[in-house]
């Protein structure tokens, strides 16, 4: 089993509609993030957790939320999706500062379509 | 901020033959990591290597090394003996030890002709 997994995998749905993709990971780590990737614009930061209690914004988190439901989990929503939030979403996971190597652990990726 | 940036969006390579994919990154701090990331079709993020600033020797794994240039903030990967499994879109990205998250330049497109 991945060490960080993504649900689901692929999804299409309609404008308007409420969207959670989910995140879980048996690396032990604090820190989870979220990121969406865009052709030509590499991957940028939605939201990241550093514990249960610690949920921050990134550079592009208007229109999403997000829920850090245990040490393992992090769910990001659409509340109303619109289509340019069609992208590829990836969930990650850090390994800082405990072994301090700032690797980033990512799962499969999640491909929304938005109509 | 700190920023990543790419200048190749695309590059091409013969196999067996060297490529370089080039990055900089803009920064102030003194301590921090730098990544290439490799995303195959499958669309895995797959780290390839990765430096630590504090250290002067270039980072290399098998046939991929990098020239880590600190004053220039430069950081290029060099894939040697290219092979068709690396055609890929690869990422460099960068992040502080004081640092939240790792940012990512746009991507280079590789690809590996027979």
């Amino acid at each position: 089993d991945a060490d960080v997994t993504q649900t689901p995998r692929n999804r299409i749905t309609k404008t308007g509609k409420r969207i959670m993709l989910e995140c879980s990971q048996t690396k032990g780590h604090d820190r989870m993030y979220w990121y969406r990737q865009d052709p030509g614009l590499g991957l940028r930061l939605i939201y990241y957790s550093f514990d249960v209690k610690d949920i921050n914004k990134g550079e592009i988190s208007d229109g999403y939320s997000v829920s850090r439901q245990a040490q393992a989990k992090f769910s990001l929503s659409l509340e109303s999706a619109i289509p340019n939030q069609t992208a590829l979403y990836f969930c990650a996971t850090s390994d800082l500062p405990g072994t301090d190597t700032g690797e980033l652990f990512f799962g499969e990726g999640s491909r929304l379509t938005v109509l | 901020a700190q920023t990543v940036t790419q200048s190749q969006p695309e590059m091409s390579v013969q196999e067996a033959e060297t490529v370089t994919l080039s990055c900089t990154y803009d920064t102030s701090e003194s301590d921090y990591y730098l990544f290439w990331y490799k995303q195959p079709p499958s669309r895995q993020m797959i780290l390839v290597i990765r430096q630590e600033a504090y250290k002067q020797q270039n980072a290399t794994e098998n046939r991929f090394s990098v020239n880590f240039q600190k004053a220039a903030k430069s950081f290029s990967l060099k894939i040697s003996d290219s092979q068709l499994g690396d055609a890929a879109m690869y990422f460099c990205a960068y992040t502080s030890n004081s640092g939240y998250a790792l940012n990512f330049g746009k991507g280079t497109s590789l690809l590996v002709t027979p």
